[in-house]
């Protein structure tokens, strides 16, 4: 699976967009992009996950450039919940497994 | 409530002790995974299943065992624990379809202490 590098951490004010970069280089063409968070100890939650189109969902949406080396989750309005850790993975699909990197720690200001 | 339940939440146990750590996936999910999260080594892939056969590997040591049960539930054996062994233990489940990437829903864990 292509390995990925994401900023260790970032923060946002409450109410304003949350835009995490991933970067993903050495991506394969049957590879896709997912977002996973994991907000304190809890199980990680399953956000959204793309090819190459971009994609919205009532949770955040993902914009994968052109040449899908590199993509961002954005929180359209980031509340105080969304403070995690926030997971880009990219995945083939007959892998059946996802490998975790070390993510991002979004920061949710008041 | 991802669906998803993991039994027991905490387990705290001795050196050299044997524990069981048990999953019941999503009604109608085929596939489990076990993964482990330690302070400094983050989230782990261990093992997955589909529908009672072993599927993918990780970096499982071969202390550890799990399996599938007919009913789909899981249990991830763990033996001759270390103090290295302390994580929390979650388990995932997922609808494999026929080359379709789908999502995985994880359970709240089980949080393990060696002592």
């Amino acid at each position: 699976d292509a390995k990925t590098t994401q900023p260790p951490s970032m923060d946002c004010a409450e109410g304003r967009a949350a835009n995490l970069p991933c970067n993903h280089s050495t991506i394969s063409g049957n590879e896709y992009v997912y977002w996973y968070r994991q907000i304190h100890s809890q199980g990680p939650q399953y956000i959204i996950h793309g090819l190459k189109n971009n994609e919205t969902n009532e949770m955040a949406s993902l914009i994968i450039t052109e040449d899908r080396k590199s993509s961002t989750l954005i929180l359209p309005h980031a509340t105080l919940r969304d403070t995690a850790v926030y997971y880009c993975i990219v995945r083939v699909v007959s892998s059946y497994k996802l490998i975790f990197g070390s993510g991002t720690r979004l920061l949710v200001r008041p | 409530d991802s669906g998803v339940t993991q039994t027991p939440k905490h387990l705290i146990t001795a050196t050299g002790q044997r524990v069981t750590l048990r999953c019941s996936p999503r009604s109608g999910d085929l596939s489990v995974y076990w993964y482990q999260q330690s302070l400094d080594q983050g989230l782990q892939f261990l093992i997955q299943y589909y529908n009672g056969e072993e599927r993918a590997k990780g970096n499982i040591l071969e202390r550890f065992s799990a399996q599938q049960f007919p009913d789909l539930h899981s249990e991830l054996n763990l033996s001759s624990l270390e103090l290295g062994d302390s994580a929390l233990y979650f388990c995932a489940s997922s609808v494999e379809g026929t080359g379709i990437s789908t999502e995985a829903f994880f359970g709240q864990g089980t949080r393990l202490t060696v002592v």
